[in-house]
Parts: structure tokens; C-alpha cells; sequence
């Protein structure tokens, strides 16, 4: 079974903290996504990875930065979180033109 | 206008109703998925097509390449189908493959 997960389900920051989140696929998987999810606007890319050192802006990456080091593990950082970062985090993966796996979520509240 | 349009937006149904939810979307694509996010967050890919018909245990899907349009239907539907449908497509061209996203149909079914 294809495994993402993450390394946060609820995460609770103050405005201006740095924020990592992080994600690790088992599946050798080459692409890499992160998104956020709020209500009414579905959810939107910020960033993806289609191989190590690699990255791509989405749709919304201002606010956000990624680094993918090694092939399993895809972070999501937040240089300085602001209120409304306040969101679910989803991360994804899977091998080109497969199926989609994603993580359980982390669900950010910026205070 | 979105790209991919769900309806209905909310389903009420009472247990053991068949259950049609729809997706259109207006790109060229290469494939579509529907996925299901129960509450808590998780999202699970339920189905990924490209053309014809595909069955899991009581879900069907269905794609119409022709018209654009794909259907997810749930036979004998149970409390435990509750939570949001999202359908997504994979546009030609599009970047890396990346997800075009619905926003989804929440499904509530009453015992």
C-alpha cells in the first residue's frame, strides 16, 4: 500500500513563526505536491516536485517555500506564517500519469 | 468559470437510494479522478479513467469524452458513503500533469 504521510495533523503557530511541514512518501514516487484546502475554494496547488532539487510554483505559491532534498521527502515552509495561512495542508504523490495519494493533512492555525 | 464544475454542490439522500453525481469540465484531458475526503481531512482516489466505465463494489464511474462529462454513482448507498466527492482532471499540456480540481459535492445519506 502506497503510504504518504505527514508530519502533523493540527499545528498551532503564532504570526511571523517559521513553519515547517513535512511529508514523506514509501513509494519512490517521482512527483510531489502541496496543497491547501478552504471551504468554498477547493483545493489549490502552492507547490510541486517532479524529481529531487526540483520545484515549481503552483497556482498560489506567495507566502510559501519548498525543499525536496531527497526523493521520499517533500516540506513545505512557511517563512513567516500569517493568519491567513490558517488552512488544511494537503500533501500528495504519485508516479507520472498514475494515480494520486495523499497524506492525512495538517490542519494550520495561525494565532 | 471554473475549468471543472461539480453539481450538485450538496446531496441529501436517504439510505439505499442510488446516488448520480456529476462533473463537466471544459479542457482537453488525459484522465479524470474522483476522490473521496471523509471528515478529518484524509482524501482517497476512488477512481482514475480515461474512457468507458469503471466498477469498484457499489461506485460506478463513468466518462463521456465527447461531452466532457463524467458521473459518479453510488448504488445502495449507506451512511458510512458520507463525506465530500471531489472530481479532477489532468488537462493536455498541463503542467506535469498537475490536477485541476472541482470543489466538490457533499453527500450526507440519513439512515
Amino acid at each position: 500500500d502506497v503510504k504518504v504521510t505527514q508530519s502533523s495533523r493540527y499545528l498551532v503557530k503564532r504570526t511571523g513563526e517559521k513553519v515547517f511541514l513535512e511529508c514523506v512518501q514509501d513509494m519512490d514516487h517521482e512527483n510531489m505536491f502541496w496543497y491547501r484546502q478552504d471551504p468554498g475554494l477547493g483545493l489549490r496547488l502552492i507547490y510541486f516536485s517532479y524529481d529531487v532539487k526540483m520545484k515549481e510554483k503552483g497556482d498560489i505559491p506567495e507566502g510559501y517555500s519548498v525543499s525536496r532534498e531527497k526523493k521520499e521527502r517533500f516540506s513545505l515552509i512557511l517563512e513567516s506564517a500569517s493568519t491567513n495561512q490558517t488552512s488544511m495542508y494537503l500533501c500528495a504523490s504519485r508516479l507520472p500519469g498514475g494515480e494520486q495519494y495523499f497524506g492525512p493533512g495538517t490542519r494550520l492555525t495561525v494565532t | 468559470k471554473n475549468e471543472v464544475e461539480q453539481s450538485p454542490q450538496n446531496l441529501t439522500a436517504q439510505e439505499g437510494e442510488f446516488i448520480t453525481i456529476n462533473c463537466s469540465y471544459s479542457v482537453g484531458i488525459s484522465a479524470l479522478h474522483w476522490l473521496q475526503q471523509h471528515p478529518g481531512g484524509g482524501i482517497v482516489s476512488l477512481f482514475m479513467l480515461s474512457s468507458g466505465k469503471k466498477k469498484h463494489g457499489r461506485l460506478i464511474a463513468t466518462i463521456n469524452i465527447q461531452e466532457k462529462h463524467s458521473s459518479l454513482h453510488i448504488t445502495a448507498s449507506h451512511p458510512r458513503d458520507s463525506a465530500v466527492y471531489i472530481c479532477a482532471v489532468i488537462s493536455y499540456g498541463g503542467s506535469q500533469g498537475n490536477l485541476i480540481f472541482g470543489k466538490g459535492t457533499k453527500l450526507s445519506v440519513k439512515p
